[in-house]
């Protein structure tokens, strides 16, 4: 079975810091993982994603990720870290192998210090 | 990036009435869609996988007859709480993805209040 973990619910970093959002995996095959940022009583916004090719993935509003097949991680960096920033981060697997399914993390709070 | 629309943003409902959520996706067509539901502070839990032109697949633990969904086109899927109850209020997000090596676009939500 697929699935995602997140093992930090909340992260605090103060402005102008470098971020990490923590993420790791397991599934059968190549993965598909994506990230998706939730605002309060918001739908979730993509972020990036990683199907094939590079492992460091950039995406919107400065996030990059690093995916990494030998520690089944794919962790969500910022090089400076905005008071905007603060919000709820997603990692998610979609299974390949026949449902298509998205599967998310328990999804880690971000708190940034201004 | 594509637009996934979800209507109503919230309502509240009487407790004993049914409650119809709309997704669309608007710039593209999706097969399949997703339905969520959100609890306070808590991860997306996917209720059901939305198939245009067939059943829905339900996630185990998820009442069908409670949690209708209706996927009649490949730009709309439905779903239908019946029958709400206070303990069906939450917040619900469907999502859909144009291909599977697509990222998938979510709906804004619906929050369900039931008095």
């Amino acid at each position: 079975a697929q699935s995602v973990a997140q093992p930090e619910d909340q992260v605090n970093v103060a402005e102008g810091n470098p971020l990490t959002v923590k993420c790791t995996y397991s599934v059968s095959g190549n993965p598909y993982l994506f990230w998706y940022v939730q605002y309060p009583n918001r739908g979730l916004q993509f972020l990036l994603k990683y199907i094939t090719g590079d492992n460091l993935v950039k995406g919107s509003y400065g996030f990059e990720a690093e995916f990494n097949k030998s520690q089944t991680s794919f962790h969500l960096k910022k090089p400076s870290a905005l008071v905007s920033d603060s919000a709820l981060y997603f990692c998610a697997v979609r299974d390949t192998s026949g449902t298509y399914k998205y599967i998310f993390g328990t999804g880690t709070r971000l708190k940034v210090l201004a | 990036g594509a637009v996934v629309s979800q209507h109503p943003s919230w309502v509240i409902c009487k407790s004993g009435t049914s409650v119809k959520i709309e997704c669309r996706s608007l710039d593209f067509q999706a097969t399949t869609m997703f339905w969520y539901r959100q609890f306070p502070k808590q991860s997306l839990m996917l209720m059901a996988t939305s198939n245009e032109g067939s059943k829905a697949t339900y996630e185990q633990g998820v009442e069908k007859d409670k949690f209708l969904i209706n996927h009649a086109s490949l730009t709309l899927s439905t779903l239908t709480v019946t029958s709400a109850h206070p303990e069906d209020s939450s917040f619900y997000i469907c999502s859909a993805s144009p291909s599977l090596n697509a990222e998938a676009f979510f709906g804004q939500g619906t929050r369900l209040t039931v008095v």
